[in-house]
């Protein structure tokens, strides 16, 4: 069954430094979404993606947040400059229509110093 | 926001018992999502429910879309050990696609 990869599965950075995690949707899939879970806690929106831009964010993703689809398999997710509370799993999710539920990868667990 | 509450938050049981967990809105959902999570990995869809009132089976789970549509309930039949993990009911918010999650039911099997 086809799934959302994501790499890498754990990423170490220290705070103030770029972090650039990424995933590889379902292949039919034309909706992309990103997610955290802060450890203990319920799984978050942050941002969804149609058509090449934004669809909707959330508060938390702010200016230091970015996404991207630079070529037609990956998508990413740029925090620019971590913070200590930016530690949480971000998982990566696709849908393949507007409505259609969405399939979660395995996450990247991200560890702020 | 819209929030999802999901009771109980975790609950201990004897393999081969029946569980049954819910999933509570104060507003109307119009689709509900129920997915099971296991220790570090990412949420996997069990069901998806459409209209009010539908039942919906997969294997030895059961969920249904309550008929005021602020509700749901997830039924497991003879559960085995691999069932535990958390259980995560979720529905897009406001018509739109980012989904709300409840903050999960764990549930524990004990052999």
């Amino acid at each position: 069954e086809p799934e959302v990869t994501q790499t890498p599965s754990h990423q170490v950075t220290q705070m103030g430094q770029e972090v650039i995690l990424r995933c590889v949707p379902i292949s039919n899939h034309l909706y992309f979404y990103w997610y955290r879970q802060i450890l203990g806690q319920k799984v978050e929106f942050l941002v969804s993606f149609y058509n090449n831009e934004i669809s909707e964010k959330s508060e938390i993703f702010d200016d230091q947040f970015s996404v991207e689809r630079p070529d037609g398999s990956n998508f990413t997710l740029k925090i620019r400059s971590t913070k200590l509370e930016d530690s949480a799993m971000y998982f990566c999710a696709s849908s393949e229509r507007v409505y259609q539920p969405q399939h979660f990868g395995d996450g990247t667990r991200l560890s702020i110093l | 926001g819209q929030q999802l509450n999901q009771s109980p938050q975790s609950m201990f049981i004897q393999e081969g018992e029946d569980v049954s967990m819910n999933c509570t809105s104060s507003s109307i959902f119009n689709t509900w999502l129920w997915y099971k999570q296991d220790p570090g990995e990412g949420p996997v869809l069990l069901i998806a429910l459409y209209k009010a009132g539908e039942l919906t089976s997969n294997g030895r789970l059961t969920a249904q879309f309550g008929i005021t549509r602020k509700d749901s309930f997830l039924n497991i039949s003879a559960s085995i050990p691999s069932d535990v993990g958390i259980y995560f009911c979720a529905g897009p918010t406001s018509g739109n696609t980012p989904l709300v999650f409840g903050k999960g039911t764990r549930l524990s099997v004990i052999a």
